[in-house]
């Protein structure tokens, strides 16, 4: 089956410009995750969405948003963009109900945002 | 305050050995502690998952330990190979909690032929 879809994969901003990126999580999958990759700060969770609604968020200021359509489809916003937010942007799916402990995520390619 | 912490240096082995990586955790109280594997430009793959009250888990040629007194995991590969050169990346899932994993920074591993 489909694996989890990112696009765009490379994308260049400039400070002050927004962005929009999308995920396509695997078929059945009602949980998306997304992160943030930096060599400086790792894997940095953003925020989760299941069934529409945002269940779970990390430590990341309002610029950051996101939303979860009916198909589990997911896009998240980054508004004002600054330079500190260059990073990797990872999406990752589960098939994940509340208080399942395994939780193994499938994650996508990533995409790689540049603000300059 | 909380920490995960991999070793930030990279891994250099010879191509048939062993090679150990080490993931260790303070103020955290997980459920649940996973691996996954990333390749330079790749998102991370998941590779195993082993519970607070499991000692060891073994898939083919890796191996899980996971000791909650010392709150440190150790992550095995016996016979390396060339293509096993990637980052691997621990997470630790709390319980009681959301389930979403906390990942350290990862452990650069680099098997030479």
């Amino acid at each position: 089956k489909a694996g989890v879809t990112q696009t765009p994969r490379y994308l260049i901003k400039t400070r002050g410009q927004q962005v929009t990126l999308s995920c396509s999580p695997i078929s059945g999958h009602r949980s998306v995750s997304w992160y943030q990759q930096t060599p400086g700060q790792g894997l940095q969770f953003l925020f989760e969405y299941f069934s529409e609604t945002q269940r779970n968020k990390g430590n990341f200021p309002g610029r950051f948003s996101g939303r979860q359509f009916s198909n589990s489809r997911s896009e998240m916003n980054v508004s004002t963009l600054e330079l500190g937010d260059s990073a990797l942007y990872l999406c990752a799916s589960s098939p994940a109900l509340q208080g399942s402990g395994a939780n193994v995520l499938t994650f996508g390619a990533g995409s790689r945002l540049t603000v300059l | 305050s909380q920490k995960i912490e991999q070793n930030s240096e990279a891994l250099n082995i010879q191509e048939g050995k062993t090679a150990t990586l080490t993931c260790n955790y303070t103020n955290y109280s997980p459920a649940y502690l996973q691996w996954y594997r990333q390749d330079p430009g790749r998102g991370p793959v998941f590779l195993l998952l082993i519970r607070e009250n499991e000692k060891e888990k073994r898939k083919e040629r890796l191996k899980v330990t996971f000791d909650t007194t010392l709150k440190q995991s150790l992550f095995h590969i016996t016979a390396s190979q060339p293509a096993d050169s990637a980052t691997y990346l621990c997470a630790l899932l709390m319980a009681g909690g959301s389930y979403i994993p906390t990942f350290g920074r990862g452990t650069s591993l680099i098997v030479h032929p």
